[in-house]
């Protein structure tokens, strides 16, 4: 069974910094590009982040609004995608979701709240 | 980018109705890389149909999708209770380019 759980969300003042994970099972993690969505409260989702595959040397892609702050890595000893997010501002409240992608996400984890606010 | 307007942006139906929702890309999008998602409240997005018209695993054979180009829809032939959910659409025309739809909540009467 494919599993996903992201964790290290909170409250964190802006112009902070703030590490989640997402611990996966099930599947081999060096096979599948794996992405970070995100969405902010009562709002659409936003995709921001992806890790490629061994195949494509794990090379990342951001989008625009991310681009500079964030950084998305893997631990490939222990299935773990991160993300560190650097100098955040309340715009970046949502919930994260990491997810295996490319193209569709067939697969999601339950989600982690980041809260940017003095 | 190629941005994607969903409407309406909420929708009533009676259990037994006929419903559609569709999706407009402001870009044309391949009929491969169009897919939709199912969110309930409180819950992550769930897969629900790939590539405009393959259903996911586990998604009943009431829901249906179609489309091409700039113009996609979601069909559902005989509403239920359970369908009860936001539906996003998704497009992905290569990094950095995935972009969502601003979603079509479904209320059951």
């Amino acid at each position: 069974e494919v599993k996903l759980v992201e964790s290290g969300g909170g409250l964190v003042q802006p112009g902070g910094s703030l590490r989640l994970s997402c611990a996966t099972s099930g599947f081999t993690f060096s096979d599948f590009y794996m992405e970070w969505v995100r969405q902010p409260p009562g709002k659409r989702l936003e995709w921001i982040a992806a890790s490629r595959n061994k195949a494509n040397d794990y090379t990342t892609e951001y989008s625009a609004s991310v681009k500079g702050r964030f950084i998305v890595s893997r631990d490939t000893s222990q299935s773990i995608l991160y993300l560190q997010m650097n100098a955040l501002r309340a715009e970046d409240t949502a919930i994260y979701y990491c997810a295996r992608g490319p193209s569709w996400f067939a697969y999601w984890g339950q989600g982690t709240l980041v809260t940017v606010s003095a | 980018e190629n941005v994607l307007t969903q409407s309406p942006a909420i929708m009533s139906a009676s259990p037994g109705e006929k419903v559609t929702m569709t999706c407009r890309a402001s870009s044309s999008v391949s009929s491969s890389y169009l897919h939709w998602y199912q969110q309930k409240s409180g819950a992550s997005p769930k897969l629900w149909i790939y590539s405009t018209s393959n259903l996911a695993s586990g998604v009943p054979a009431r829901f249906s999708g179609s489309g091409s180009g700039t113009s996609y829809s979601l069909t559902i032939s005989s509403v239920e209770a359970e369908d009860a959910a936001t539906y996003y659409c998704q497009q992905y025309s290569g990094y950095p380019l995935y972009t969502f739809g601003g979603g079509t909540k479904l209320e059951i009467k």
